[in-house]
């Protein structure tokens, strides 16, 4: 059965260091996501991508994150300066079209920022 | 904005036992997606059970079934039989229709116990 994958599983980076995460969605999928869960807290969504674009967006998402497709089968999570704040467990998803509505999610990469 | 509420922070159940954990929401929306998903210690997750707002008959998927009163604007999801390999948090999520993004709860930790 496909499945999202993620690389690397776990990531220790220096505080204003940047980082690259990376996640390799099912295949035939169109839309990609990316959400954050800080130890102990909820799920919260970060940033939605169909058709080379972002599509929507939270306030978590400021400018110090973007995201990239930069071929047709990664997807890429990039915070360029990391704060300690931004410890938290980091998850891909994707969806494989408007009309499916099921998000299939990746194991995540543990990003811990010291 | 909707909102996804689980009220129940932990839970626990002998194995063989049947179990219902919590979820509310609130939404002005007349049609939406609904889903559980589970978060084993391995911290991946797994989609469990979805429901589409629209359709009155409550979904099941093997020892997993959904309570869902839309008037309540309730979710709960029942397991049957529970099993060690159950013990996981368990999240409630909603998503618009069209929409793009899940919104989590908090999530309940379920235990089994042997």
């Amino acid at each position: 059965e496909p499945e999202v994958t993620q690389t690397p599983s776990h990531q220790v980076t220096q505080m204003g260091q940047e980082v690259i995460l990376r996640c390799v969605p099912i295949s035939n999928h169109l839309y990609f996501y990316w959400y954050r869960q800080i130890l102990g807290q909820k799920v919260e969504f970060l940033v939605s991508f169909y058709n080379n674009e972002i599509s929507e967006k939270s306030e978590i998402f400021d400018d110090q994150f973007s995201v990239e497709r930069p071929d047709g089968s990664n997807f890429t999570l990039k915070i360029r300066s990391t704060k300690l704040e931004d410890s938290a467990m980091y998850f891909c998803a994707s969806r494989r079209a408007r009309e499916s509505y099921e998000q299939y999610f990746g194991p995540g990469t543990r990003l811990t920022v010291t | 904005a909707q909102t996804v509420t689980q009220s129940q922070p932990e839970m626990s159940v002998q194995e063989a036992e049947t179990v219902t954990l919590s979820c509310t929401y609130d939404t002005s929306e007349s049609n939406y997606y609904l889903f559980w998903y589970k978060q084993p210690p391995s911290r991946q997750m797994i989609l469990v059970i979805r429901q589409e707002a629209y359709k009155q008959q409550n979904a099941t998927e093997n020892r997993f079934s959904v309570n869902f009163q839309k008037a309540a604007k309730s979710f709960s999801l029942k397991i049957s039989d529970s099993q060690l390999g159950d013990t996981a948090m368990y999240f409630c999520a909603f998503m618009r229709e069209y929409g793009n993004k899940l919104v989590f709860g908090a999530g309940t930790i379920l235990r089994v116990k042997s």
